[in-house]
């Protein structure tokens, strides 16, 4: 994982409280992307961002906000956790694209009580 | 909307043996294919990407080769060992940067 550093790597929560991942990469790429990975679902794309404040939904991004104010930070929101935000929460950069293929951090399991 | 299909879900094998891991995809209009592996509660990492241009891409004793006409992609790894156990996932790019998965295949190799 040289290079993407999600944090934090477990967190409980409560039911309705905010809750912010951070997603953090020392590669200058361009594109990062937020994925959450759920048993019987695979991995499914929630948000990304090809540029500092460029950003666009993914197939689950209800209930997610971003935001990316720096080239190396990329943020990920949980605006009222609920219970079936619990999941695996993966960040992947990208150079350019799709041309290079992703790269994943280690994930960050969050579970909301 | 694309759609990616792995199967078998799961597959044990003993060491030694060459197998073959299948990923199917629905639309033929892809920018490229990579394989990960995942390890339990570890994240993923990339194996093998090959571009949509391409027909196989070689590491070791992976191969991964795709047909974009017949919406197909297989990973081959020869002489398996059991360090080779986890999970395998085949993501199919489009050309907006983005990526549809697979649920994956799960290996184990017995000694």
């Amino acid at each position: 994982d040289a290079g993407i550093t999600q944090s934090p790597r477990h967190k409980v929560t409560e039911t309705g409280t905010p809750v912010t991942l951070r997603c953090h990469q020392t590669e200058n790429h361009r594109y990062m992307y937020w994925y959450r990975q759920d048993p019987g679902h695979g991995l499914r794309l929630i948000h990304y961002s090809y540029g500092v404040k460029d950003t666009d939904k993914g197939e689950v991004s209800d209930g997610y906000s971003v935001s990316r104010s720096k080239t190396e930070d990329f943020l990920l929101t949980l605006e009222s956790a609920t219970s079936s935000q619990t999941s695996v929460y993966f960040c992947a950069i990208s150079v350019r694209g799709a041309d290079y293929g992703y790269t994943f951090g280690s994930g960050t399991r969050l579970t909301v009580v | 909307k694309q759609e990616v299909t792995q199967i078998p879900a799961a597959l044990s094998v003993p060491e030694g043996e060459n197998l073959v891991l299948n990923c199917s995809f629905t639309d033929s209009a892809i920018y490229n294919l990579q394989w990960f592996r995942q390890d339990p509660g570890k994240g993923l990492t990339s194996l093998l990407l090959i571009q949509s241009s391409q027909r196989e891409q070689t590491s070791g004793r992976l191969n991964a080769s795709l047909d974009k006409s017949s919406g197909r992609s297989t990973l081959y790894i020869a002489a398996s060992q059991p360090g080779d156990s986890a999970t395998y996932l085949c993501a199919v790019g489009d050309n907006a940067g983005k990526s549809t998965f697979g649920d994956g295949t799960t290996l184990t190799v017995k000694p």
